[in-house]
């Protein structure tokens, strides 16, 4: 049964970069799709973008475009999302998911708030 | 703002059957794209609770189920429980948005 196991909290100043990673463990994830999809406190569910391991193929939400770099190395089981130019808006916990259509696998979650 | 509507809360007492609506349109579930259901319980991560419209993963009790007609579909709860209260979501995709995946607004079901 496959587990994605995600990076721990982090604190970002206004400006920075975060980077969460996302490892699948008891499994390999290269042949399926990885989604990345956050959740501002107290808000709703909003897709990000994803990322086809063995293909290198990745899309993005129009509102991250430019902003939003996701990445995968099949080497480790392992993908990341980097986000840039933080803003305070951006506070949210931070879930990777496996599924190219419907998500059945998500990550723990990593919470990440940007503050000055 | 999300391109598909929920109802914010819904609520009903225990074994009563409660619904939850996704509002879209031509370009999202009318397009013809299924419809994949989230249960998010307190503190943690979404759960797949329904996919492609009406399909259960192993391990979801028969008491969820779903469907979809015309530009909308619908998640239905029989026999409601304490642990139904939580949070759900509807997922498709928009071709309007360059096929990207969207999310409902999200419903809070409340146990009376």
């Amino acid at each position: 049964q496959v587990q994605l196991v995600q990076s721990g909290a982090e604190v970002k100043k206004p400006g920075s970069s975060m980077k969460v990673s996302c490892k699948a463990s008891g499994g390999t994830f290269s042949t399926y799709t990885i989604n990345w999809v956050r959740q501002a406190p107290g808000q709703g569910l909003e897709w990000m973008g994803r990322i086809i391991p063995i293909l290198g193929i990745t899309d993005f939400a129009q509102t991250f475009q430019g902003r939003v770099t996701i990445t995968a190395d099949k080497s480790t089981n392992t993908a990341y999302m980097e986000l840039s130019s933080l803003r305070s808006d951006d506070t949210a916990v931070y879930y990777c998911a496996r599924g190219e259509d419907n998500m059945d696998v998500w990550g723990n979650g990593t919470t990440v708030t940007v503050s000055s | 703002q999300s391109v598909l509507t929920q109802p914010p809360s819904v609520s009903g007492a225990p074994g009563q059957r409660v619904t939850i609506s996704c509002s879209g349109s031509n370009s999202n579930i009318g397009a013809g794209y299924d419809v994949h259901w989230y249960q998010q319980l307190p503190g943690t991560a979404p759960k797949l609770l329904i996919s492609d419209n009406n399909n259960r993963p192993s391990g979801v009790p028969d008491r969820f189920s779903g469907s979809k007609s015309g530009t909308s579909a619908s998640l239905a709860i029989t026999g409601l429980q304490a642990e139904d209260e939580a949070d759900y979501y509807c997922q498709s995709y928009d071709s309007s948005l360059s096929g990207s995946c969207v999310f409902g607004t999200g419903t809070k079901v409340t146990v009376l």
